[in-house]
């Protein structure tokens, strides 16, 4: 049984530019969350979807934005990238409960 | 506004020997509190969870501790082991609509052999 899966690991942009990064969830899982982990910060929340809505956000601006395909995996993109946006991206799928994490995308803004 | 603290950024314990990982709260409307591992270049692992409505919950070697009047929680490792060097991030839910979690900064444990 796969777990939650993340492409791609590694990504480099230059200010301006825009990134899209992708989450597939545990199999049977229906919900995925996407957290921003800065170095030695704990992941902090972007928002959650479910049944290709999104559920709750958190203190992030408009150039981040999501979707959930009708298979539940997930899409994060970020507008106008910022040096400040460099950091390890996380996806997280649930099923009403605990929240299993992929292994993360690093992206990198110059 | 820090809501979960662990205020040990590290923790250095011998093998065989017990390891406790502190993390305070301030929010009283969290009701659901885990524990994760997290190795470099991976994502975090769950480890163990425990609800509001209790306070104490073991998983083998892992025990999870739960204070509601001083809003605190411990993680306990017994007998901890090379492999459980890793940073250990708290992590609380809010509760009712409020699905997100809100983490610690975490505790790099590392286990002596």
């Amino acid at each position: 049984d796969a777990g939650v899966t993340q492409s791609p690991t590694h990504l480099i942009k230059t200010r301006g530019q825009q990134v899209t990064l992708r989450c597939s969830p545990k199999s049977g899982h229906d919900t995925v969350s996407w957290y921003q982990q800065a170095l030695g910060q704990g992941p902090q929340f972007i928002f959650q979807y479910y049944e290709e809505e999104e559920r709750q956000r958190g203190n992030f601006p408009d150039r981040f934005s999501g979707h959930q395909f009708p298979n539940y995996s997930s899409e994060l993109n970020v507008n106008a990238l910022l040096l400040g946006d460099s950091a390890l991206y996380l996806c997280a799928s649930s099923l009403e409960g605990t929240q299993y994490f992929g292994p993360g995308t690093r992206l990198l803004v110059l | 506004d820090q809501q979960v603290k662990q205020n040990s950024p590290s923790l250095s314990v011998q093998e065989g020997r017990i390891s406790i990982l502190n993390c305070d709260y301030t929010n009283s409307m969290f009701d659901y509190f885990l524990w994760y591992k997290k190795y470099p270049a991976e994502g975090p692992t769950f480890l163990i969870s425990i609800s509001s409505i209790k306070d104490k919950n073991e998983d083998g070697r892992f025990t999870v501790f739960l204070n509601k009047s001083a809003k605190h929680l411990s993680l306990h490792i017994v007998p901890s082991q090379p492999g459980d060097s890793a940073v250990y991030f708290c992590a609380a839910r809010g509760g009712g609509s409020n699905y997100k979690l809100t983490f610690g900064k975490g505790t790099l444990l590392t286990v002596n052999p």
